[in-house]
Order: C-alpha cells, then sequence, then structure tokens
C-alpha cells in the first residue's frame, strides 16, 4: 500500500546550525505538504507542494514525484523551531492523505 | 495491523441528516484528535482531548460533536450536515498532549454531503 517512510525521527540540533529531514514515498504522489505541530496539538501547514521546491524564512522544502522523495531543511535554527514536524502526501489518484510518522527536533543552546 | 481504525472508509449522506464518524486507537494513548482535510486546503485541526476530556476546540460550529465513550475512543457526530462538510476526516492520537510528541493517525473517512 500507500507508505511514507519519514527521518529521521528524532533530531537534535544546536541553536544557530540546520539539517534536513526527509519523506520517501513508496508510490508516485501528487503532492506533499509539511506540518509542525504547535503545543495545542494543532498541524500548521508549512509547505504545500506539488514539484519543485519552496523557501520560507529559514525553511525550504523540496518535492520530487518521479525520485518519490521530499525535503524539510531547516537553516539557522532557533528554540522556537523545537516540536514535531510531519510530512503527508497526497497520492496520485488524490484521494487519500498519507502520513509520515513524524520528527520530533529539539533545538537546544 | 492498523493501530488506529475509523469506520467508515467513506461516507455519503444528503444534507440536513445526521451522521457519526468512529475512531478507536489500540496504542494505549492518552490523547486524541480529530482533523479535517476539505479539498484544496491544508489539513485543519478540529478537537483535542486528553483522558477523554475535551482540551481543545478549534471548530467554530456546534454541529460538531466529539464523543468519548471510552478512553480509546472518539467518535465525531456531526449534525445538520451541509455539503461544505464534505472532506476527510482524520483521527488521531498521541500518548499525551503535549508537543513534543508523535501523531499518529487513521487512514480517515471521506465525507460527501449531497
Amino acid at each position: 500500500g500507500d507508505q511514507v517512510e519519514q527521518s529521521p525521527s528524532a533530531l537534535s540540533l544546536h541553536e544557530g546550525t540546520g539539517s534536513a529531514l526527509r519523506c520517501n514515498f513508496t508510490t508516485t504522489m501528487r503532492a506533499v505538504q509539511w506540518f509542525r505541530k504547535n503545543s495545542r496539538g494543532s498541524l500548521i501547514n508549512l509547505f504545500y507542494l506539488a514539484s519543485g521546491t519552496k523557501e520560507n524564512g529559514r525553511l525550504k522544502s523540496a518535492f520530487d514525484s518521479k525520485e518519490r522523495y521530499s525535503t524539510l531543511h531547516i537553516r539557522d535554527a532557533q528554540l522556537e523551531d523545537s516540536g514535531t514536524y510531519f510530512c503527508a502526501a497526497e497520492t496520485s489518484s488524490g484521494q487519500k492523505l498519507v502520513f509520515g510518522q513524524g520528527t520530533i527536533l529539539k533545538v537546544y543552546l | 495491523d492498523p493501530k488506529i481504525i475509523q469506520k467508515p472508509k467513506y461516507l455519503v449522506a444528503v444534507t440536513g441528516s445526521e451522521k457519526i464518524l468512529i475512531c478507536e486507537q489500540y496504542l494505549g494513548h492518552n490523547a486524541m484528535y480529530w482533523y479535517r482535510q476539505s479539498a484544496k486546503k491544508p489539513l485543519e485541526f478540529m478537537f483535542s482531548y486528553s483522558y477523554q476530556k475535551l482540551m481543545d476546540n478549534q471548530t467554530a460550529s456546534s454541529r460538531f460533536q466529539p464523543q468519548s465513550s471510552k478512553k480509546n475512543h472518539l467518535d465525531l457526530q456531526i449534525t445538520a450536515l451541509k455539503p461544505d462538510d464534505s472532506a476527510t476526516y482524520f483521527c488521531a492520537s498521541s500518548q499525551d498532549r503535549i508537543s513534543n510528541e508523535r501523531l499518529f493517525f487513521g487512514h480517515g473517512t471521506k465525507l460527501s454531503v449531497l
């Protein structure tokens, strides 16, 4: 079935450094979304991509449908970036949204 | 085996009717949530429950009422259905309701209101 493998499951970053999260898909996906879960449990939408790359501040995301992956790059990490990040991919039929399991990011001083 | 079960997978309803979306989780989690994904919109948070108590409600309409008969159940009752309610509704759970917790999602119930 449709699967999304998100890595790493947990990540610790020193403030000011950066890293990347990745989601691999077992099948061709039509689009991908990246979210951050806030303290109330809401999933804050960071990016929606059908292809290519998007950048917003210190975050940048890329999606390659053909190669079946998406990445979320964080640069100059700040303490407030701590949280759980999810990717979710739309199947090619558009009928289904499949979620990654999440990456728990902790930014420390 | 899925650890979060949502029933039904697909649901068609007529305007003005009432439906209940079922969610059961077998992960031993204390917090459960409902999210909604409407067409061409990002996923939206609706409710969070912790130990069967409502913690947060971001849904404006009182037509949406969660029901938690057991710790591992969080059903969603929707009354006076409207076509705008058409969406895929996702149930999720986490061990506890804090920010750095993984969320586990069900596969969703796709609701179409005619």
